[in-house]
């Protein structure tokens, strides 16, 4: 167990839905950063929130938002969903706004299938 | 946002050092070299990372070369389990990994 948290773990849905992943952070951490990763694509960074705010941007499509609750943990929300869409969505935390001395703790993922 | 390179693949008998190549040539001065590996489709995991000096933790050794522009990882004694991608990356200033293609280290017997 790494401290971090996604739920939920597997997730099929149909094309046009929408959908909410969720990610608790290890304790104590502020950053939370999502992560998509496809067959054909790699791990590919989607976006960054720290302490609350929209730290930094990636290749995140507009139909995808994302927000970090005072709680700290945080919700991807894919919407009109693609075939495409389909793949591994990965959160990590770190303690800074950098990554700490340790790096960053990723979580086991969302497998997303759309159908 | 500084590029890595590495073997898209590499073998390794189990029980012998695994070393991993990685070129970043474009690296900043400021930026830390760092590896994860992701077995099969787990979450990455954590290795080691480093800046200027070699480092070396219970899990591997991390040699970087005087320029900056290479790196190796050696885990030291291979096994099965170790079979996995490794990714070599160089993380960027606001914080972000930038994850390439990695290296898809197998393990045999």
């Amino acid at each position: 167990d790494s401290g971090v948290t996604q739920t939920p773990k597997h997730l099929i849905t149909a094309t046009g839905q929408r959908v909410t992943l969720r990610c608790s952070p290890r304790s104590g951490d502020l950053s939370v950063y999502w992560y998509q990763q496809s067959l054909d694509q790699g791990l590919q960074f989607l976006i960054q929130y720290y302490n609350g705010e929209e730290r930094a941007k990636g290749n995140i499509l507009e139909r995808f938002s994302a927000q970090q609750f005072p709680d700290l943990h945080s919700e991807l929300n894919l919407s009109s969903l693609e075939l495409g869409d389909s793949a591994l969505y990965f959160c990590a935390s770190s303690a800074l706004d950098r990554g700490d001395n340790y790096g960053y703790t990723f979580g086991s993922g969302t497998r997303l299938t759309v159908v | 946002d500084a590029k890595t390179t590495q073997p898209p693949s590499m073998d390794c008998a189990e029980g012998r050092a695994a070393n991993l190549p990685c070129n970043h040539s474009t690296i900043s001065g400021n930026e830390y070299v760092y590896w994860y590996r992701q077995i099969h489709s787990q979450g990455p995991q954590y290795i080691i990372h480093g800046l200027k000096n070699n480092e070396t933790n219970e899990m591997a050794s991390l040699i970087i070369t005087e320029d900056r522009k290479s790196s190796t990882l050696i885990l030291p004694h291979a096994t099965l389990r170790d079979t996995a991608v490794y990714y070599c990356i160089v993380r960027v200033v606001q914080g972000k990994l930038i994850f390439g293609q990695g290296t898809e280290l197998s393990v045999k017997p």
